[in-house]
């Protein structure tokens, strides 16, 4: 049974570019929540999908846009990179009707030049 | 969400018993406290989740005072292994959509140090 699974592991961009980072969830879960963690930092919550519609959202600009797809993978989008875009990005999966917590991928490391 | 407060940091010694305890002094009635452990370059992985007293699985217990403005990790007997960041986390258990709930607030957590 797989966890959660993120592409890529590594990713390289210079400012101004766009991205997109993508999330499959684990087998039975349906809601997929992004987090992004700077450097000796704990995450922050960026938003969570469920149903293919955002449904909560964090503090963070619109650049930061998501989608979710009928088979519950999920995919984050970052426009006009920063360099404090860089982060690692995470993704977690949880089923919206059970009291079970979230499981986390190991993520995308995202570096801006 | 409520705020939580822990250590920064925590020297341990194999083999050693490792509390690291967690305030949270606005904790609402219907938050439960989760615990969850994070190596460098990994996602959190969940270690243990309670509501009151005390709860125990195989690699932790979660102990919580009756007014439950703090709890305790434990971990029995630590290795070098479980050289960590050790994050607590109140929260509602079911994420409520739409709605402010359901999103997970992280500090900066607690870096455990186990040493030979």
């Amino acid at each position: 049974d797989a966890g959660v699974t993120q592409s890529p592991t590594h990713l390289i961009k210079t400012r101004g570019q766009q991205v997109t980072l993508r999330c499959s969830p684990k087998s039975g879960h349906d809601t997929v929540s992004w987090y992004q963690q700077a450097l000796g930092q704990g995450p922050q919550f960026i938003f969570q999908y469920y149903e293919e519609e955002e449904r909560q959202r964090g503090n963070f600009p619109d650049r930061f846009s998501g989608h979710q797809f009928p088979n519950y993978s999920s995919e984050l989008n970052v426009n006009a990179l920063l360099l404090g875009d860089s982060a690692l990005y995470l993704c977690a999966s949880s089923s919206g009707g059970s009291n079970q917590p979230q499981h986390f991928g190991d993520g995308t490391r995202l570096s801006i030049l | 969400l409520a705020k939580t407060t822990q250590p920064i940091s925590m020297d341990s010694y194999e083999g050693q018993e490792v509390n690291i305890t967690c305030s949270h002094n606005n904790i609402a009635t219907n938050d439960y406290i989760t615990w969850y452990q994070q190596f460098p370059s990994q996602g959190p992985r969940f270690i243990i989740q309670g509501y009151k007293t005390k709860v125990t699985n195989e690699v932790a217990s979660l102990f919580i005072p009756a007014d439950r403005k703090s709890s305790t990790l434990s971990l029995p007997r630590v290795s070098l292994s479980d050289t960590a960041v050790y994050y607590c986390l109140v929260g509602p258990l079911r994420f409520n959509y739409g709605g402010s709930q359901g999103n997970l607030i992280f500090g900066k957590g607690t870096k455990l140090s186990v040493k030979p």
